[in-house]
């Protein structure tokens, strides 16, 4: 069973001030990817990253796949109370189409 | 776009009871899955679907039935509702062979009492 580890679980922090989230595992993946869920609505994609070291950026938001594709982390520049949600990350492998996601991080922006 | 579609949004059973909870997608995707989301333990696969007349099982599958019958489709059947299975339940679909990226519904609030 792939299991994905993701740190910290609650993270609240002050507008401006910048977070790095982390998603962790012992087992490699073919993906990578980040979903942002808001208050009764369902989880909607951030970035997919498929390549060892690849960085992508989004905005404020820039993602890693590390190296050997087994961990991945989201940093936030500069955080807005826009960005307050429950961040997922989920790793997919090339032999299926089972996602495997991590238990979330809950993150909290205050103005 | 309506994307994917979940109904209904609320819903109180009884225990014992059976439900059917509704997905609908038109993308024209593959690949249909059905998650379910408690409190600290993230979203757990139950069932999933890579084509129509083709599905398998997930992390969580005891206690309910899916069928894939149209490539739109892809209801999912509680048999007999338990108190465990309260939970909020997701419906994601994707293109499939070249992208698992999963697109969601709004979820379905089941309560069992």
């Amino acid at each position: 069973t792939q299991l994905l580890e993701q740190s910290p679980q609650f993270l609240s922090i002050q507008e401006g001030e910048n977070l790095t989230v982390y998603c962790n595992s012992s087992s490699v993946f073919s993906s990578l990817q980040w979903y942002r869920q808001e208050p009764g609505e369902g989880p909607v994609l951030l970035v997919t990253v498929v390549t060892g070291g690849e960085v992508k950026k989004l905005k404020r938001l820039t993602f890693q796949f590390g190296d050997a594709r087994k961990d991945s982390s989201l940093h936030i520049t500069a955080a807005q109370p826009g960005d307050t949600g429950l961040y997922l990350c989920a790793g997919g492998t090339g032999s299926n189409y089972k996602l495997t996601f991590g238990k979330g991080t809950l993150l909290t922006v205050n103005p | 776009n309506a994307g994917v579609t979940q109904t209904p949004k609320f819903q109180v059973l009884k225990t014992g009871q059976s439900m059917t909870l509704q997905c609908a997608q038109d993308m024209n995707h593959e690949y249909m899955s059905w998650y379910r989301q408690d409190p600290g333990m993230g979203l757990r696969l139950i069932h999933y679907s890579v084509g129509a007349g083709i599905t398998d099982q997930g992390e969580v599958p005891n206690g309910y039935n899916v069928s894939r019958s149209t490539t739109e489709d892809f209801p999912l059947r509680l048999l007999s509702a338990a108190p465990s299975q309260t939970s909020v339940y997701f419906c994601a679909s994707s293109p499939g062979q070249w992208s698992v990226a999963q697109h969601f519904g709004d979820g379905t609030r089941l309560s069992i009492l």
